[in-house]
């Protein structure tokens, strides 16, 4: 099956600094690669993802990059906040019966912002 | 639309005790899914429906563990015997799949934290 590694762990910066985590996944045929975002106690939330035929995606702070032949994707995130601290994930699906993607995820990485 | 909603939010309950957590996903959306997240093991897919039908449980921990989507609109994650380590916090999401291209985004429920003593 899908292994997912994901680094850091634990990621602390200061306020205005970018952040970048980084994944690798095993399974070639994954094809769709969201990021998640879980503030302490909150439910994991979707930021922002990327499909295969694409090598970067931005949206405002954040961005997405992929390199499929190497098998990693990084999440970067400029001009950092104190409520960007949070737990990132990343994860890597491939399309399973019935259309649905079925996401394997990476274990998590622990921003910290410091104002 | 109210988001995915699960019940209850917190179960402290017994070692051996039956312990059923409850979801009701978004109206619409046709796929779901059951995930344990712990600190050791992270965010563990349990078990997925699609169309109210179970695809692939092979996540499920042990035989204790079991799930049932009777309509579209309610799914229950039930533990018997619950165990210690089952301790855990629950989550369901749920997505659209589309008949001719695939779903993307997973929304997830608030959780239920599961303590069992």
């Amino acid at each position: 099956g899908e292994n997912v590694e994901q680094h850091p762990s634990t990621l602390s910066v200061q306020e205005g600094d970018s952040a970048v985590i980084k994944c690798t996944y095993s399974d070639s045929a994954s094809n769709y690669f969201p990021w998640y975002k879980q503030e302490l106690g909150k439910r994991p939330q979707l930021i922002i993802d990327i499909r295969s035929n694409v090598g970067e995606k931005k949206d405002q702070r954040i961005a997405v990059t992929l390199n499929k032949t190497a098998k990693h994707f990084s999440l970067h995130i400029t001009e950092t906040q104190p409520e960007d601290s949070a737990v990132y994930f990343c994860a890597a699906s491939k399309s399973a019966s019935g259309g649905s993607y079925i996401p394997t995820f990476g274990r998590g990485t622990s921003l910290i912002v410091h104002p | 639309d109210a988001g995915v909603i699960q019940s209850p939010r917190h179960e402290v309950t017994e070692m051996g005790q039956e312990v059923t957590l409850r979801c009701k996903p978004i109206s619409g959306h046709n796929s779901l899914f059951w995930y344990r997240q712990t600190m050791m093991r992270g965010l563990e897919l349990l078990i997925y429906f699609n169309n109210n039908v179970p695809i692939d449980d092979s996540g499920m921990p042990e035989d204790r563990f079991s799930a049932k989507m009777p309509n579209a609109s309610f799914s229950t994650l039930k533990i018997q015997p619950s165990e210690p380590r089952d301790s855990a916090v629950y989550f369901c999401a749920s997505s659209l799949a589309w008949a001719s291209g695939s779903s993307y985004e997973q929304y997830f429920g608030p959780g239920t934290r599961l303590t069992v003593t």
